[in-house]
């Protein structure tokens, strides 16, 4: 089975634009989530998609949102980029849910906000 | 609320030793799960060990194994006859409703 994919791997944006990035989860995974991964603040959670519902929700603005396709492909967008949104996001995706089942990482897209 | 504690920001290990890496959490829910991830330099997560909160019996896979003391709150891996390629970044995380990572710690092995 292909692994969880992620694109595009990089990318560079300046404050105040919008970014979507995307993530395919592994054939037959349902439930894909999302993290955002700093030096400063470590691994957060953002949210967690589960046939096409947002089931879970960390604390991150609303600036961060995401949605769920019915082929469970998941796009992550953030509006209004800051400094702060620099970082690598990841996503996962696991066979049902998030907790009790292993979660299957992408490579990350890195995004540096200029 | 729910945390989860790496106090060893790095740690090394010689070739073929046996090193340990602590982790403590804090959750109020009862049914719970406990994971180690590995975080190859520029690679993927991938998970290394999985450990069901209801168990008593530690998991064990292959050179890596765990330390769960359900009553203090502790979760510690055990990585025996280190090799090179454990050199990594390693990620103690909490499962309830979502999962909460520790800050990680960074192992060398040296050979």
């Amino acid at each position: 089975k292909a692994g969880v994919t992620q694109t595009p791997r990089y990318l560079i944006k300046t404050r105040g634009q919008q970014v979507t990035l995307s993530c395919s989860p592994i054939s037959g995974h349902r439930s894909v989530s999302w993290y955002q991964q700093t030096p400063g603040q470590g691994l957060q959670f953002l949210f967690e998609y589960f046939s096409e519902t947002q089931r879970n929700k960390g604390n991150f603005p609303g600036r961060f949102s995401g949605r769920q396709f019915s082929n469970s492909r998941s796009e992550m967008n953030v509006s209004t980029l800051e400094l702060g949104d620099s970082a690598l996001y990841l996503c996962a995706s696991s066979g049902q849910g998030t907790t009790y089942n292993e979660q299957f990482f992408g490579p990350g897209t890195r995004l540096t906000v200029l | 609320a729910q945390t989860v504690t790496q106090s060893q920001p790095e740690m090394s290990v010689q070739e073929a030793e046996t090193v340990t890496l602590s982790c403590t959490y804090d959750t109020s829910e009862s049914d719970y799960y406990l994971f180690w991830y590995k975080q190859p330099p520029s690679r993927q997560m991938i998970l290394v060990i999985r450990q069901e909160a209801y168990k008593q019996q530690n998991a064990t896979e292959n050179r890596f194994s765990v330390n769960f003391q359900k009553a203090a709150k502790s979760f510690s891996l055990k990585i025996s006859d280190s090799q090179l390629g454990d050199a990594a970044m390693y990620f103690c995380a909490l499962g309830t409703d979502k999962l909460i990572f520790g800050t990680g710690t960074r192992l060398q092995v040296f050979p």
